[in-house]
C-alpha cells in the first residue's frame, strides 16, 4: 500500500527567506508524485508534479520539488517566501486506478 | 469550461437525515475520486471511479454511496449523516489514473 509522510505540521520562515518542505513515501513501483496548495476556504491548486525523467521539477508561483528514490523523498523548495505563499501544502501520491494518497499538510506561516 | 463543480458549498443536516453532494466536471474525465478533509488528517478517499458504470472504494467508504451513470457526474450520498460525518468534502476529476487531479471548491458539511 502507498503512503505518504509529511514530518512538518506546521513551519514558520520569514519573508524572503527559503524554504523546504519535506515529504516522503512508500510505493513499490515508480510513483507519481504531486504537491498541491490550499489556501484558506478554497480548493487544492497542483503546484509541480513528478512523473519520470529529470528529477528536478519545476513548478508554479517559484516552486520547485526534487525526487531522490534512494531516500524515499520528494521535498518542495522555494528560494525566496512571499507573504502570499502563507497557505496549507500537501504531497500526494498516485497508483495506477486513479487511487491517490495524501500527507496530513504541513501549515506555511510567513513572518513579515 | 467550468472544470469540477460541487453543489452546495455549505449544508447543516441533522444526524439521521440523508442527503446528496453534487459533483460535475465538464472535462470528459474519466477518473473522479471523494475525498474528505478533516484537520490534521489532509485529504482521504472516500470512494473514487474509473468511468461511467465503475465505481470503488477508497479508505474511508462507509456510511456514503456513490454512482457513475455519466461521465460528467459523480454525486456522493450519505444515506444516514452522522456527526462523524461533519467534513469538508472534495471531488476531483482526472483524465488519467495517475495524471493531475483537479479539484472543485469543496462542500462544508456539519451534522448536528
Amino acid at each position: 500500500a502507498q503512503s505518504v509522510t509529511q514530518p512538518d505540521i506546521h513551519i514558520t520562515v520569514s519573508e524572503g527567506a527559503s524554504l523546504e518542505l519535506r515529504c516522503n513515501y512508500s510505493y513499490g513501483a515508480t510513483p507519481y508524485l504531486f504537491w498541491y496548495v490550499q489556501s484558506p476556504g478554497q480548493g487544492l491548486q497542483l503546484l509541480l508534479k513528478y512523473f519520470s525523467g529529470d528529477t528536478l521539477v519545476q513548478g508554479i508561483k517559484g516552486f520547485e520539488a526534487e525526487f531522490k528514490r534512494s531516500q524515499s523523498s520528494f521535498n518542495l523548495r522555494k528560494p525566496s517566501v512571499h507573504w502570499s505563499d502563507a497557505a496549507e501544502y500537501f504531497c500526494a501520491s498516485r497508483a495506477n486506478a486513479g487511487k491517490s494518497t495524501f500527507g496530513d499538510g504541513t501549515t506555511l506561516t510567513v513572518k513579515p | 469550461n467550468a472544470g469540477v463543480t460541487q453543489t452546495p458549498k455549505f449544508q447543516v443536516l441533522k444526524t439521521g437525515q440523508s442527503m446528496t453532494l453534487q459533483c460535475a466536471q465538464d472535462m470528459n474525465h474519466e477518473y473522479m475520486s471523494w475525498y474528505r478533509q478533516d484537520p490534521g488528517m489532509g485529504l482521504r478517499l472516500i470512494h473514487y471511479s474509473v468511468g461511467a458504470g465503475i465505481t470503488d472504494q477508497g479508505e474511508v467508504p462507509n456510511g456514503y454511496n456513490v454512482s457513475r451513470s455519466t461521465t460528467e457526474d459523480f454525486p456522493l450520498r450519505l444515506l444516514s449523516a452522522a456527526p462523524s460525518q461533519t467534513s469538508v468534502y472534495f471531488c476531483a476529476s482526472s483524465s488519467l489514473p495517475r495524471d493531475t487531479q483537479y479539484f472543485g471548491p469543496g462542500t462544508r458539511l456539519t451534522v448536528l
